[in-house]
């Protein structure tokens, strides 16, 4: 059982460059999400899906687009990469809502931007 | 609006205990807490429901004061393996699972 899988791990590009970052979930979750971790801010929300076909903007969405076709996919593009979107980015996925259960995460995905 | 953790850092020598606090200003579903580890993804502790008891995981607990929109996470006898970075993430009613993180607290534990 891999939980939630993030490629790549690592990545560098270059300014103006694009790339599509992909999260695999197998465990069936309605829920998933992007966030971006930067030293001493935490975890910001970039988007989030509440179930496949859908997708919608959380804190900090600008410069980044998503999609879910597939139920277990939600892939994150940058089309045209910027030295401020060098993050660690974290996928994540939760059963539902109403349910006690809390977000599985990914590994993470190293960007630089230079 | 992000959720304001205290303290930003804690150090501790093995078996002492700590208090991470963690204040929100909107009226809160449920909190999380998660625990990171230094080069590793959050992983999830526990999680407290508005209306819920407090919850235990091993010697770390948690509570959840409704009236305030506070949540304490209580870490007893410290441990080594306790060391990482604390988050605590908040569910408003309205926003669909997705959870707004605090800023963290570094907990290291000396031995």
């Amino acid at each position: 059982n891999a939980g939630v899988t993030q490629t790549p791990k690592f990545r560098v590009l270059k300014t103006g460059q694009s790339m599509t970052l992909l999260c695999a979930q197998d465990m069936n979750h309605e829920y998933m999400y992007w966030y971006r971790q930067d030293p001493g801010m935490g975890l910001r929300l970039i988007h989030y899906s509440v179930g496949e076909g859908t997708t919608a903007k959380g804190e900090v969405p600008d410069g980044y687009n998503v999609s879910r076709l597939k139920k277990q996919n939600f892939l994150l593009g940058l089309e045209s990469a910027a030295p401020s979107q060098t993050s660690v980015y974290f996928c994540a996925s939760r059963a539902s809502r109403e349910l006690v259960y809390g977000y599985t995460f990914g590994s993470g995905t190293r960007l630089t931007v230079v | 609006q992000q959720p304001v953790q205290s303290p930003q850092a804690v150090i501790l020598r093995e078996g002492e205990d700590a208090v991470i606090n963690c204040s929100s200003s909107k009226a809160l579903y449920s909190v999380h807490w998660y625990r990171q580890k230094h080069g590793e993804a959050p992983v999830f502790l526990m999680i407290l429901l508005k209306g819920g008891e407090q919850k235990g995981h091993e010697k770390i607990s948690a509570s959840f004061n409704e009236k305030k929109q506070q949540s304490s996470l209580y870490l007893t006898a410290s441990q080594l393996s306790y060391s990482g970075t604390y988050f605590c993430g908040t569910d408003a009613r309205t926003s669909y699972g997705k959870l707004t993180f605090g800023q963290g607290t570094i907990l290291t534990v000396h031995p």
